[in-house]
């Protein structure tokens, strides 16, 4: 069945630093890939999308590019804030409706 | 206020005890959706909806029981509560094909479930 392996945190970073976040999928067909964050106390927000393979997904300084010979797409931000602490969840879906869920990992980035 | 409500947002109930969580989108999106976020295994799918009247389970839907009479209104109760269900609960919605939105599910605040 589908799957999504992200990188285990907790990440904790300062501010300015880079930001990667590695996820690999699996998947039987050509799923769409996703980004979602979850701030404390709040449901999750989708970040970014890539619906095809070499499709760059970005939003709010954050990138990530869909590349199916690797099976992977990571989440990248070149100088975090301390307003992107947050939990990440990398996600796909192979159909219509559902999505798969990685494990999420937690960001903290100190000033 | 359109967009998605979970209530209440906080429970705790005792072991054998029924507890209903609520969700109501003022959207009118065909598809809902309950997860459970537990740490470690990110967000799992229990049960979803295609549309009033049709539901079917997720990968963890042993214990949970839903209903969606109306399109807004899509309730998860759990008919006998025990603590391997003490979770967050996040209810989301869709209005269309994931791959041709641009917000494929939009999501609830939770419900944080304690069961003792």
């Amino acid at each position: 069945g589908d799957s999504v392996t992200q990188m285990e945190g907790p990440v904790t970073l300062s501010e300015e630093a880079f930001l990667t976040i590695n996820c690999t999928y699996t998947a039987t067909g050509y799923p769409s890939l996703f980004w979602y964050v979850q701030y404390p106390g709040e449901g999750l927000q989708l970040l970014l999308k890539a619906t095809k393979a070499d499709d760059k997904g970005s939003n709010k300084g954050f990138e990530a590019t869909y590349r199916k010979e690797t099976t992977s797409f990571h989440l990248e931000k070149g100088s975090v804030q301390v307003s992107d602490s947050a939990v990440y969840f990398c996600a796909l879906s192979d159909s219509d409706y559902k999505l798969s869920f990685g494990a999420g990992t937690t960001v903290t980035v100190r000033a | 206020d359109a967009g998605i409500t979970q209530s209440p947002r906080y429970k705790i109930t005792e072991t054998g005890r029924q507890v209903t969580l609520m969700c109501h989108q003022t959207w009118s999106h065909s598809y809902m959706f309950w997860y459970r976020q537990d740490l470690g295994h990110g967000l799992r799918l229990i049960y979803y909806s295609a549309a009033a009247d049709i539901t079917d389970k997720g990968e963890v839907s042993d214990g949970y029981v839903v209903s969606r009479s109306k399109t807004e209104n899509f309730p998860l109760t759990l008919e006998s509560a025990t603590r391997s269900q003490t979770s967050v609960y996040f209810c989301a919605s869709s209005p269309d094909r994931v791959s041709a939105s641009n917000q494929p599910q939009h999501f609830g605040d939770g419900t944080r479930l304690s069961i003792l």
